[in-house]
């Protein structure tokens, strides 16, 4: 099956704590893609950043960061010293080679102040 | 470089009739995806379009249709609405889909309430 889990539904945080959001996955194909997006209250939902399955270098980009583990099939999603406006809806997602993706059901992360 | 637009952004129908829901993708991309979002099910595929051609089909009944134009716009339809229709629907464009690596751009979305 292909699916995609992440187990944290909510999270909270105050202000300037590190968070970091589960994503683990499930493919029999060796090729796929990997995706984090965001869905601030507005609803649109924003590209964070692709991954593919041959490329397990985690990757930084300014107080978010990404740990690809094949070993065992995670996706996980740090954000260093949050913000309020960080609050939001983070879906992982995962592209297996016939333009479907499959979502995760989400984490609600809550940033107070 | 303007981005997703979806029209229109609300929409209320009553069980039974069917709705068009239209995309205008961002400029150059060939690829739009659809999706239906609801707090039960959360975001689900429902199809995706390239080049006119309709690529891959999520799980939905044939009451949920869609198509795209030579333009890259695209619409789809829904016939006969049940009230579980109601959701928020997204649509995505990328240059060639996320099967190429390719990330999707999503527009803000219909949301649709049946009655």
């Amino acid at each position: 099956a292909q699916k995609v889990t992440q187990a944290q539904t909510e999270i909270s945080v105050v202000e300037k704590e590190d968070v970091t959001l589960d994503c683990v996955y499930e493919t029999r194909d060796t090729t796929y893609y990997l995706f984090w997006y965001k869905q601030p209250p507005s609803g649109e939902l924003v590209f964070l950043i692709r991954r593919n399955s041959f490329d397990e270098q985690n990757e930084i980009s300014g107080r978010y960061s990404w740990n690809f583990q094949k070993s065992t099939s995670s996706f996980n999603f740090t954000i260093t010293a949050s913000q309020v406006v960080d609050s939001a809806v983070y879906f992982c997602a995962l592209d297996y080679n016939n333009n479907d993706m499959r979502f995760g059901a989400g984490t609600r992360l809550t940033v107070k102040p | 470089k303007a981005g997703v637009t979806q029209t229109p952004r609300y929409l209320i129908k009553t069980r039974g009739q069917q709705v068009t829901l239209s995309c205008s993708p961002i400029s150059g991309h060939r690829s739009v995806s659809w999706y239906q979002q609801t707090p039960g099910q959360g975001l689900q595929f429902l199809f995706e379009y390239f080049s006119e051609t309709q690529r891959n089909k999520g799980n939905f009944p044939g009451r949920f249709s869609g198509r795209q134009f030579s333009n890259s716009r695209s619409e789809m339809n829904v016939s006969t609405l049940e009230l579980g229709d109601s959701a928020l629907y997204l649509c995505a464009s990328s240059l060639a889909g996320t099967s190429g690596g390719y990330e999707q751009y999503f527009g803000p979305g219909t949301r649709l309430t049946v009655t």
